[in-house]
């Protein structure tokens, strides 16, 4: 069965210590793996696709990553404007709910940074 | 203007009644989907629709039904809401293909309570 794990479930980090976020998945046949931030009450906001395996991509004090089993979320001395829900997702190229590209999403890391 | 918009972004409402959430997109996507999203169960995946005449059930479907009037428009309704219909509905779209293909785009979300 396709499944997307997220760990933490929360996590809480001073101003400036660094940490990684950690999104196991379990697709057949990986079209994309994507991260996305939440806040309270709103909508996921789009952060990251990945693709492959040893793909990276930055955005500000974030960093995504993948192999081929999980990907991380590292994030570089945060501020407490970062802290928010992480949801990691995973579309497969087999099917899930009846059709490619629909996103299984794990529940999430809640981020809270403290200064 | 925002590129997926929802509407009502609250609403309170009693056992029995019948509701109805809209959807409205700007992005051109021919994917959009429902879901619900309840507090330590993550995003749950209602229906989906691929095109005008294409809709799909998806993991949690009972209690709801949709229509996609228009490419840039797709309603949920309750024909009937229960208590446990209480949650947090969000709209999103998506491309099949293309560079930001699977990228799905969120609305703000609709908070409807069942009394």
């Amino acid at each position: 069965e396709d499944q997307v794990t997220q760990s933490p479930e929360a996590l809480r980090l001073q101003e400036g210590e660094s940490s990684s976020l950690n999104c196991s998945y379990t697709v057949s046949g990986l079209r994309g793996l994507f991260w996305y931030r939440q806040d309270p009450g709103k909508g996921p906001e789009f952060l990251f696709t990945l693709y492959s395996a040893g793909e990276e991509k930055e955005k500000e004090r974030l960093k995504a990553t993948l192999t081929k089993k999980e990907s991380f979320l590292h994030i570089t001395a945060p501020k407490p404007e970062d802290s928010a829900t992480y949801l990691c997702a995973a579309a497969g190229f087999m099917n899930y709910g009846g059709s490619q590209g629909n996103l299984i999403f794990g529940k999430g890391t809640k981020l809270s940074v403290k200064p | 203007d925002a590129d997926v918009t929802q509407t009502p972004r609250n609403r309170i409402t009693k056992t029995g009644k019948r509701i109805m959430l809209e959807c409205s997109q700007t992005k051109g996507h021919d994917r959009m989907y429902w879901y619900r999203q309840d507090p330590g169960l993550g995003l749950r995946l209602i229906y989906y629709s691929f095109d005008v005449k294409d809709i799909n059930k998806g993991e949690i479907s009972d209690g709801y039904s949709v229509s996609r009037q228009a490419q840039a428009k797709f309603s949920l309704s309750l024909e009937s809401a229960i208590p446990n219909q209480t949650a947090l509905y969000f709209c999103a779209t998506s491309d099949f293909a293309g560079p930001t293909r699977d990228e799905q785009f969120f609305g703000p979300g609709t908070r409807l309570t069942v009394l």
